[in-house]
């Protein structure tokens, strides 16, 4: 059949603005998720990771949340820079394989 | 200390022909994955080696396939190409086990004519 491309969910915001980009993960059972940006041209670069005994967690500019009640997970992007204009995916670690099931990303575009 | 590294960067094949993918991991890290990445899929997972053993397998034929090698540097390589393996191939490498934080190299582009 024929392919079609994924539509990427997408972002603008002004630079200097916060912004925050959502993920719903599948699996209840996930213990460990990491956010990671993905350059045109490269390849996926790790942000930051939260365990599922946790709700938040601060790096530098980014914060990750997680509500583990509603499968949801953010990324929290303080004073955006046009650097940070790219795609994000989240990606959860579950099963006895214990593998990373990436999400299908979000582009994020910083408006000058 | 390097990251993660994949030769060669970019690849044009034909149809019914076969690649090899190279990927050596960031040094220390014992555990190898590698990821098919489209527009159409998104990340996809192929498949995970951990000292020169396979570990998981996602779901592909069986003309992708892989290996590592004692220095933990990995090959994946793909047979019988189609116009569908046309992708990017990314190769990511953590410390132990797949499911820990994975460190990405830059991919390998593939174009199958």
């Amino acid at each position: 059949g024929e392919s079609v491309g994924l539509h990427l969910p997408t972002l603008s915001v002004q630079e200097g603005d916060n912004s925050i980009i959502n993920c719903a993960y599948s699996n209840s059972a996930s213990d460990y998720f990491i956010w990671y940006k993905q350059e045109s041209g490269k390849g996926p670069q790790f942000i930051i990771d939260i365990r599922s005994n946790m709700d938040k967690r601060q790096g530098q500019r980014v914060t990750v949340l997680l509500n583990k009640t509603v499968k949801h997970l953010s990324l929290q992007i303080a004073a955006t820079q046009p650097g940070d204009s790219a795609v994000y995916f989240c990606a959860e670690r579950t099963g006895s394989a214990r593998q990373l099931t990436f999400g299908s990303g979000t582009q994020l575009t910083v408006l000058p | 200390k390097a990251g993660v590294t994949q030769t060669p960067r970019y690849l044009i094949k034909t149809r019914g022909q076969q690649v090899t993918l190279s990927c050596s991991p960031i040094s220390g890290h014992r555990s190898v994955s590698w990821y098919q990445q489209t527009p159409g899929q998104g990340l996809q997972f192929l498949f995970e080696y951990f000292s020169e053993t396979q570990r998981n397998k996602g779901n592909f034929p069986g003309r992708f396939s892989g290996r590592q090698f004692s220095n933990s540097r990995s090959e994946m390589n793909v047979s019988t190409l189609e116009l569908g393996d046309s992708a990017l191939y990314l190769c990511a490498s953590s410390l132990a086990v797949a499911g820990e934080t994975q460190y990405f190299g830059p991919g390998t582009r593939l174009l199958v004519l």
